[in-house]
């Protein structure tokens, strides 16, 4: 089945640029989708199509895409942004959703 | 206020069945895609199924298939998720989650989700 590749956790501290990537090799052909979920709490969209921000997602909040191969960055770290990240995306066949494993964002 | 609202979650011994609903309101029910996704205690999320928004096509993940059934009432603006054969790997928050789709402009983003109904499976 297919699957997308996270780093299990990513630390930086406050202000500074947060990269988290996500692979798979169906991402050329299907957009990728970010969501933050704080604990305890369902998790919210962040990102959509790649690189497009929902209305109410702070400005530091970004995507890009290069190959099979999507990263989700946030410039200038918050405490608030210590969340778990999900990217999101389907199979070839746009049948399959898939999560990748999740990444945990410490904010040190 | 747009808003999902799962139910019918609880505590099933290993075999048994369960009925899960979600309850819409806010939106126009009958134009959105809907899927379940489900995160295991301490674990990461995983889309469970997927329906159209009449219904006529159904997608599950291998790991449910066969023993999950999703449905949806349009008329009653709800989805549901029939599970059998439950097992203990079957324990988990089960979300029902929009998909934006064209309606929302946001591809197949998942930009609505509920609460979620925890779901224990044990003897």
């Amino acid at each position: 089945s297919y699957e997308l590749t996270q780093p299990p956790s990513v630390s930086v501290s406050p202000g500074q640029t947060a990269r988290i990537t996500c692979s798979g090799d169906a991402l050329p052909k299907q957009y990728a989708y970010w969501y933050q979920q704080k604990p305890g709490q369902a998790p919210v969209l962040v990102i959509y199509k790649d690189s497009e921000r929902p209305s109410g997602i702070p400005e530091r909040f970004s995507g890009s895409s290069s190959g099979t191969t999507v990263t989700l960055t946030i410039s200038g770290v918050q405490a608030e942004d210590e969340a778990d990240y999900y990217c999101q995306s389907a199979d070839s066949s746009g049948t399959q959703r898939v999560f990748g494993g999740g990444t945990k964002l410490t904010v040190l | 206020e747009v808003q999902l609202v799962e139910s019918g979650g609880g505590l099933v011994q290993p075999g048994g069945s369960l009925r899960l609903s979600c309850a819409a309101s806010g939106f126009t029910f009958s134009s959105y895609e809907m899927n379940w996704v489900r995160q295991a205690p301490g674990k990461g999320l995983e889309w469970v199924s997927y329906i159209s928004s009449s219904g006529s096509t159904i997608y599950y993940a291998d790991s449910v298939k066969g023993r999950f059934t999703i449905s949806r009432d349009n008329a009653k603006n709800s989805l549901y998720l029939q599970m059998n054969s439950l097992r203990a790997e079957d324990t988990a928050v089960y979300y029902c989650a929009r998909e934006g789709g064209a309606v929302a402009g946001l591809g197949d983003a998942f930009d609505i989700w509920g609460q979620g109904t925890m779901v224990t499976v044990s003897s």
